[in-house]
């Protein structure tokens, strides 16, 4: 079956403070990988996807920036933090152009920027 | 411009009622259609989904409408359980896309 990392869970970090939040999925190739941001009282924004290895798609344009070093991995970063990216962070994956379209998500990084 | 819309931020429901999750949206190209259920500090579950060639899909006590003509779907529970209580996020997706739209979520809460 497939499963879903993320980590940490939670992150404290001061403003100007660089950020890496890593996501890997086990028991799939290929996967489309995506990263989410759920901000106190709002849904959930789409950052980035990832259809393979390299291939970024920047859905809102931000100091953030993901990379896929290998097939199964998304790495969120950023060189200096903000007070506006607190949040929760959530990574997910697709079947690759898979009829349902259903993606499942990670258990998510609570970041709080101070 | 929202495509995806869940005007009722909270619902509260007494245990074993229906509770009707409701969602709208803009883009008529949307072909498939999924509710997630989140707990805080957890990531989304996938609960059910529908697609567009049909109105209606089951799941135990979870039921997903669709009414294409309106750009409405709704989500169905009964009997509503205290372990219900979450935040549901209504999505859409368009035939081709590689990307879910996500409603900002309605925050269900069942009175015991």
């Amino acid at each position: 079956s497939q499963t879903i990392h993320q980590w940490p869970a939670t992150l404290v970090q001061p403003v100007g403070s660089p950020l890496s939040l890593e996501c890997t999925v086990e028991g799939t190739s290929n996967p489309n990988l995506y990263w989410y941001r759920q901000a106190a009282g709002r849904g959930l924004q789409l950052l980035f996807y990832s259809v393979g290895i390299g291939q970024i798609s920047s859905e809102v344009p931000q100091n953030l920036s993901a990379s896929r070093p290998q097939d199964r991995q998304f790495i969120l970063s950023s060189k200096k933090l903000l007070l506006s990216d607190s949040g929760f962070y959530l990574c997910a994956w697709s079947v690759p152009a898979g009829v349902a379209d259903t993606q499942y998500f990670g258990p998510g990084t609570r970041l709080t920027v101070l | 411009d929202q495509q995806v819309k869940q005007n009722s931020p909270s619902l509260s429901v007494q245990e074993g009622r229906i509770s009707i999750l409701n969602c709208d949206y803009t883009n008529s190209m949307f072909d498939y259609f999924l509710w997630y259920k989140k707990y805080p500090a957890e990531g989304p579950t996938f609960l059910i989904s529908i697609s567009s060639i049909k109105d209606k899909n089951e799941d135990g006590r979870f039921t997903v409408f669709l009414n294409k003509s309106a750009k409405h779907l709704s989500l169905h529970i009964v009997p509503s359980q205290p372990g219900d209580s979450a935040v549901y996020f209504c999505a859409a997706v368009q035939g081709g896309s590689e990307k879910l739209v996500f409603g900002k979520g309605t925050k269900l809460t069942v009175n015991p």
